[in-house]
C-alpha cells in the first residue's frame, strides 16, 4: 500500500526566506506526485504535479526516486504563501485516480 | 462553470440520525471522488464513482456508509445512524478523466 509522509505539521519562516516543505512517500510502482494548497477559507487547489515540471507561484518540486521524496521549495517566501500544503500520491493500476494524501503542513510566513 | 458544488457547507446531526451530503461535479466531469478529513488528520480516500457505477470503495467503512452517482443529479454520500466519530470534513472532487482533480469546498459534519 502507498503512504505519504509530511514530517512537519507546522512551518514558520520570515518573508523573503527560503522555504522547503518536506514530503516522503512509499510506493513500489511508479507514482504520480502532487502538491495541493488550501488557503484560508478556500477550497483545496492543485499547486503542481511532478509530471508537468512547472513552477507555480515560484514553487518547484522535484521527484527524487532514490530518496522517495517530493519536497516543495520556494527561494523567497511571501506572506500570501501562508496556507496548508498537502503532498499527494496517485498510484497506478486499479488505484488509478485515487489520491493518497499526507497529513499536511501549515506554512506561516511572517512579515 | 461554477466548479464542484457541495452542499450543505455545514451539517449538524444528532447521534442516530442520517446525514446526506451532496456533490455536483463540474460540467463534463463523470468521475467523482469522496474524501474524509478527520480532525488533525489528512484527507483519506473513501470512494470513487463514475456515472451509475462504484469503481473503488476501498476507503469506505463497511457499515452505515453508502455512495451513489446517479445518471441524473448529484453524487450523494449517505451516512446512516451517525456517531460522534463521523464528525469530519467531507470533500468531493471531480475529474473528466481520472487525472486532473477539482475539489469542492467540503461539507463539515458535526454529530452532537
Amino acid at each position: 500500500a502507498q503512504r505519504v509522509t509530511q514530517p512537519e505539521k507546522l512551518l514558520s519562516v520570515f518573508k523573503g526566506a527560503p522555504v522547503e516543505l518536506k514530503c516522503n512517500y512509499s510506493y513500489s510502482g511508479s507514482p504520480e506526485l502532487f502538491w495541493y494548497v488550501q488557503y484560508s477559507r478556500q477550497r483545496l487547489q492543485l499547486l503542481l504535479r511532478h509530471i508537468s515540471r512547472e513552477s507555480i507561484k515560484g514553487f518547484t518540486a522535484d521527484l527524487n526516486k532514490g530518496e522517495t521524496s517530493f519536497h516543495l521549495k520556494k527561494p523567497f517566501a511571501q506572506e500570501e504563501d501562508s496556507a496548508m500544503y498537502y503532498c499527494a500520491l496517485m498510484a497506478g493500476g486499479t488505484s488509478y485516480g485515487k489520491l493518497t494524501f499526507g497529513q499536511g503542513t501549515i506554512l506561516t510566513v511572517h512579515p | 462553470n461554477a466548479g464542484v458544488m457541495q452542499n450543505p457547507r455545514h451539517l449538524v446531526r444528532r447521534r442516530g440520525q442520517e446525514a446526506r451530503l451532496r456533490c455536483s461535479p463540474m460540467k463534463g466531469h463523470s468521475h467523482v471522488y469522496w474524501y474524509r478529513q478527520l480532525p488533525e488528520e489528512g484527507l483519506k480516500f473513501m470512494v470513487y464513482l463514475q456515472k451509475e457505477n462504484i469503481i473503488d470503495e476501498s476507503g469506505m467503512p463497511k457499515e452505515r456508509f453508502s455512495a451513489e452517482f446517479p445518471k441524473e443529479g448529484p453524487s450523494i454520500l449517505r451516512i446512516q445512524q451517525v456517531v460522534r466519530g463521523d464528525s469530519a470534513a467531507y470533500f468531493c472532487a471531480s475529474s473528466p478523466d481520472g487525472h486532473g482533480y477539482t475539489f469542492g469546498s467540503g461539507t463539515r459534519l458535526t454529530v452532537v
